[in-house]
């Protein structure tokens, strides 16, 4: 079974700083897609960035990109220039195929310093 | 606007008495799902529809059902809720199962 692991339950990062969220995934699969949202105070799921498993490029979406490591079931969300307004809850999700079940991680909590 | 409809936000019931969370979408989307949110466990996925009467468990599907009768519409039904069922639920719609979009949640305590 399909399992994704976030070892970082809490985080903390300074204004303006760098912070890199983890995320390890396990599957046998070679088609799949990873993704990564945002669950601010207001506890909507907010989509931040996606990877194909088949696209070796990393996903970026303005402050937000990944390094996806597929060998090592590795993908990891790095936010530059850190803003009070990425604290939130961030989880990482693995996709299947196109089977439509979203398998997500526990969660890592960001804290942004002012 | 395109969006996930959950009604309603927040519910208090009582034990065994059955309830229905709406789910509606305006994507005309073939995909749809039911997550729940527990402190610690993440999301976790109760049961999905990838078209009109197709509809298959997730990984907690005990306790919940749920129909696909029209596209836009999902609704998860608790015929006897119990207090391990308090929770944060979520409704998710996917045009090709690649990418959800969520509704706004539904907090649901049963006391």
């Amino acid at each position: 079974a399909q399992t994704v692991t976030q070892s970082q339950p809490e985080m903390s990062v300074q204004e303006a700083e760098t912070v890199t969220l983890s995320c390890t995934y396990d599957t046998s699969e070679s088609d799949y897609y990873l993704f990564w949202y945002k669950q601010p105070p207001s506890r909507q799921m907010i989509l931040v960035i996606r990877q194909e498993a088949y696209k070796q490029q990393n996903a970026t979406e303005n402050r937000f990109s990944v390094n996806f490591q597929k060998a090592a079931k590795s993908f990891s969300l790095k936010i530059s220039d850190s803003q009070l307004g990425d604290a939130a809850m961030y989880f990482c999700a693995y996709l299947r195929g196109s089977q439509g079940n979203l398998i997500f991680g526990k969660g890592t909590k960001l804290s942004v310093k002012p | 606007e395109a969006q996930v409809t959950q009604n309603p936000r927040y519910l208090i019931t009582v034990t065994g008495k059955k309830l229905t969370v709406t789910c509606s979408q305006n994507m005309n989307h073939e995909y749809m799902s039911w997550y729940r949110q527990d402190p610690g466990l993440g999301l976790r996925q109760i049961y999905y529809s990838m078209n009109v009467e197709v509809t298959d468990k997730g990984d907690v599907p005990e306790g919940y059902k749920v129909s696909r009768k029209e596209k836009r519409n999902f609704p998860l039904i608790l015929e006897s809720p119990s207090p391990n069922q308090t929770s944060l639920y979520f409704c998710a719609s996917s045009l090709n199962g690649y990418g959800y979009t969520f509704g706004s949640g539904t907090r649901l305590t049963v006391v």
